[in-house]
């Protein structure tokens, strides 16, 4: 079975730093995925993560161990729009098993 | 540009009707996939192709089936509707379905079963 866990709500402040973890029990693992997903919309693409190490987007800014199971996405200079859900999904054999979300609420 | 289509963006059956959620893509994608989105749940694999002719089941394909006749058009059809598969739907699409292809979503379907 696949076991993917993230915190379900986190709150910041406009221009602060926001990390949202991730930790992954899956029968095999093909790469990690980061998504955003705004109320009432569909999922965009953020981030992908195959080696262990940071990968660095603009603001945005993920983070992947493979030993340990984990992944973070950092969200840097928060901004209004960035309140949404972020959705972290593992490929394994061409199925994606998606977490269950984080909300972020961005506050001013 | 229109990327992943979804029709229809909302639905209400009454339960044991059958429908059809229609999927497109114009990207010549191979792979595609179907999705549900429930409350606290995220979002879970139905059904997936990768490639025409090709399907397979998801995490949670009970009461639902699909065909891939073209690379375009992967429907995904539910049998005898059930209140348990009101849901928010989506499709999905990537050029390969493998490890770093992002893939690109519809815009959904809101399906309610009364």
């Amino acid at each position: 079975g696949q076991n993917i866990d993230q915190p379900t709500e986190m709150t910041a402040t406009e221009g602060a730093i926001v990390q949202i973890n991730c930790t992954y029990q899956t029968s095999g693992f093909n790469g990690l995925f980061w998504y955003q997903q705004h109320a009432g919309e569909a999922p965009t693409f953020l981030s992908y993560n195959v080696l262990d190490g940071l990968e660095e987007k603009g603001r945005f800014s993920s983070f992947l161990s493979r030993s340990k199971g984990y992944s973070y996405l950092l969200l840097k200079e928060l901004q209004m729009k960035d309140s949404a859900s972020y959705l972290c999904a593992v490929n394994n054999d061409y199925k994606l098993s998606f977490g269950a979300g984080t909300t972020v609420t961005v506050r001013a | 540009n229109a990327g992943v289509t979804q029709t229809p963006k909302f639905q209400v059956l009454k339960t044991g009707q059958s429908m059809t959620l229609q999927c497109a893509q114009d990207m010549n994608h191979e792979y595609m996939s179907w999705y549900r989105q429930d409350p606290g749940m995220g979002l879970r694999l139905i059904h997936y192709s990768v490639g025409a002719g090709i399907t397979d089941q998801g995490e949670v394909p009970n009461g639902y089936n699909v065909s891939r006749s073209t690379t375009e058009d992967f429907p995904l059809r539910l049998l005898s509707a059930a209140p348990s598969q009101t849901s928010v739907y989506f499709c999905a699409s990537s050029y390969d379905g493998g490890g770093n292809q992002p893939q690109h979503f519809g815009d959904g379907t809101r399906l309610s079963i009364l």
